[in-house]
This record gives C-alpha cells, sequence and structure tokens, in this order.
C-alpha cells in the first residue's frame, strides 16, 4: 500500500508555464513534507520542504501548497525553464518517527524550450 | 568536506552472494537512511537511523541488515542476495527534517 500518493507520473509544459505536481497522503502522523528533485544519474536533493501548520510556503521559483484537511499538497514551478527538466518526489516523514521519510513514485517533469 | 559518500559505485553479485554497502558522511549528522529505487518506484526506505547504536525498519527491511557503529558510517549488508535486490541504492542524511543530503548512489546487480 502506497503511503504516499503522486500524480502525475510525467508532465511536459512549455518553457515559462506552471507545472503542477500533486501528492495525497493517509497517515494523520506525518508531519514534515519536504519535496526533492533528481537528475538522471544522480542523487535526489532537497527542494523545499513545508510543515502542515503553514498553508503556503515559497523559494525562489518554487512554491508548495499544504491542505491540511484534506491532507494533500502539491508543488508549483513558476516560470519553468528547460532546466528544471528533471524528477521531481514529494515525501512526507514524522518528526517522531526519528523522520521516517516515505517517498512518492516520483514526476518526470519536461520543459520544452 | 566529502558530504555523504558511498562505496562501491558499481557491483555485480551473484544469487546467494553476500555484500556490504558503505556510507560515510563528514557533516556530523544524527540521522541516516538507506533508500533503494527502482523506476516506477520512488524512493522505498529499507531501513533508517537516528544516532550512532541505533537502526529501525523502514518500508522494504526484509533481506537487508543494517549496522550504525560509528556515527559518521551506516552499513547495509546483503547477507543472500537475490535478483529483486537489484536497484540503485541511495544512502542520505541529515541533522533532523528527513534525509537531507544523497550519496551518489550505488549500482547492484544480481544475477
Amino acid at each position: 500500500q502506497q503511503q504516499v500518493k503522486q500524480s502525475p507520473q510525467s508532465l511536459i509544459v512549455q518553457k515559462g508555464g506552471i507545472p503542477i505536481i500533486n501528492c495525497a497522503y493517509e497517515n494523520t502522523a506525518f508531519d514534515y513534507f519536504p519535496w526533492y528533485q533528481q537528475f538522471p544519474g544522480k542523487g535526489p536533493a532537497l527542494l523545499i520542504a513545508i510543515r502542515p501548520d503553514v498553508s503556503e510556503k515559497k523559494e525562489g521559483r518554487f512554491t508548495i501548497s499544504f491542505n491540511k484537511s484534506a491532507k494533500q499538497f502539491s508543488l508549483h514551478i513558476m516560470d519553468s525553464q528547460p532546466g528544471d527538466s528533471a524528477t521531481y518526489f514529494c515525501a512526507a516523514s514524522m518528526v517522531t518517527g526519528g523522520f521516517k521519510t516515505i517517498f512518492g513514485a516520483g514526476t518526470r517533469l519536461f520543459v520544452k524550450a | 568536506n566529502a558530504g555523504v559518500t558511498q562505496t562501491p559505485k558499481f557491483r555485480v553479485l551473484k544469487t546467494g552472494q553476500s555484500m556490504t554497502l558503505l556510507c560515510a558522511q563528514d557533516m556530523n549528522h544524527e540521522y541516516m537512511y538507506w533508500y533503494r529505487q527502482d523506476p516506477g518506484m520512488g524512493l522505498r526506505l529499507i531501513h533508517y537511523s537516528v544516532g550512532e547504536g541505533t537502526t529501525a525498519k523502514g518500508e522494504v527491511p526484509d533481506g537487508y541488515n543494517v549496522s550504525r557503529l560509528k556515527k559518521q558510517n551506516f552499513l547495509l549488508g546483503l547477507e543472500s542476495a537475490a535478483p529483486s535486490q537489484t536497484s540503485v541504492y541511495f544512502c542520505a542524511s541529515s541533522l533532523a527534517g528527513g534525509p537531507r543530503f544523497f550519496g551518489p548512489g550505488t549500482r547492484l546487480t544480481v544475477l
């Protein structure tokens, strides 16, 4: 059973577009929600993270929206660039569980020039 | 400051053989994690550690063992490798807040 469900599996947008990646979780014990970016042949890199007491967080062109009641969160990439083409993973973590972190299945993003 | 390093980078095993993957970090991080990555399945947590001398099971711990005898090292062992363990293995570490820095990965093939 997948604890963190991520969609879509893949996404193609034009340069300047705003790709949106969605994630949902079931376990209300999760209390920390990071997003990671991974380029081919590399390990994931932490991009941005949010706690459930905040509904939105922005860092540069990346924004997380969080809906605690719906148990859903999403990543928006403003003014997307070809260099943003990568695989993006959402994740959910439990602070009291030693930060046991579970990943979604990933979204492969391609930004057309 | 090397960050997170993994040894080896590539390995081919025969079914039934054993091996140990080494993860080392020089950032004095408490938390360390082992994940496996398979196509279409994201990263799945194998085992993790919240400090020296501690380990805990993740989502897919069967067939793997771990040890954290020193704070900077987290070892992942396969006692009897199976083809289903063919994967890319990533180690990660952090001070808190989930995995923060990932290693470059170990590509393991079990024939």
